[in-house]
């Protein structure tokens, strides 16, 4: 079974620093899709980032950038000049094609003006 | 916003009773997931439909049944509730082809059980 581990429950970070996200997960599998999801203390569940794992390339989206490492099957979140609107809890995910997708308990960002 | 809607918001009921929850997907998408997550907790997945179809599930317990209509809209019923099924309900929707597998998820709906 595929699982999710997110081994950092909080994390924090200064205003305008840099903070890096953990994530690794288990598969016997070559062809998925990783995610990150940002839930803010609004709960909506917001879709920051995705990397197809054919792809050498990290993904990069604005501030946010991935490090995915397959055959370490590492997969970790950074994001750049942090801003008080990062706090959130952050969410990585993984889906095989359209099969259901697998998430990892969560790591808290807290964002320190 | 996602495109995804979700009602009613907020529900608050008592044990025992029932309660349906709707989910509206994004215009094209035709797979819809319903997620629970319990306060401080992940998301548990419950089940998935495509096109009207189940095409898996997960945790979701017997008191609790789902489907999708013809027009892809999904429904989430919820039966005999406990004090333990309150929790924040998710719907997310995806397209599933064409190397489109992210998911986007609604607001939610609040549910508490008195």
């Amino acid at each position: 079974a595929q699982t999710v581990t997110q081994s950092q429950p909080e994390m924090s970070v200064q205003e305008a620093e840099t903070v890096t996200l953990s994530c690794t997960y288990d598969t016997s599998e070559s062809d998925y899709y990783l995610f990150w999801y940002k839930q803010p203390p609004s709960r909506q569940m917001i879709l920051v980032i995705r990397q197809e794992a054919y792809k050498q390339q990290n993904a990069t989206e604005n501030r946010f950038s991935v490090n995915f490492q397959k055959a370490a099957k590492s997969f970790s979140l950074k994001i750049s000049d942090s801003q008080l609107g990062d706090a959130a809890m952050y969410f990585c995910a993984y889906r095989r094609g359209n099969n259901d997708m697998r998430f990892g308990a969560g790591t808290r960002l807290t964002v320190k003006p | 916003d996602s495109g995804v809607t979700q009602t009613p918001k907020h529900l608050i009921t008592a044990t025992g009773q029932r309660v349906t929850l709707r989910c509206s997907p994004r215009s094209g998408d035709l797979s819809v997931y319903w997620y629970q997550q319990s306060l401080d907790q992940g998301l548990q997945f419950l089940i998935q439909y495509y096109n009207g179809e189940e095409r898996a599930k997960g945790n979701i317990l017997e008191r609790f049944s789902a489907q999708q209509f013809p027009d892809l809209h999904s429904e989430l019923n919820l039966s005999s509730l406990e004090l333990g099924d309150s929790a924040l309900y998710f719907c997310a929707s995806s397209v599933d082809r064409d190397g489109s597998y992210e998911q986007y998820f609604g607001p939610g709906t609040r549910l508490t059980v008195t």
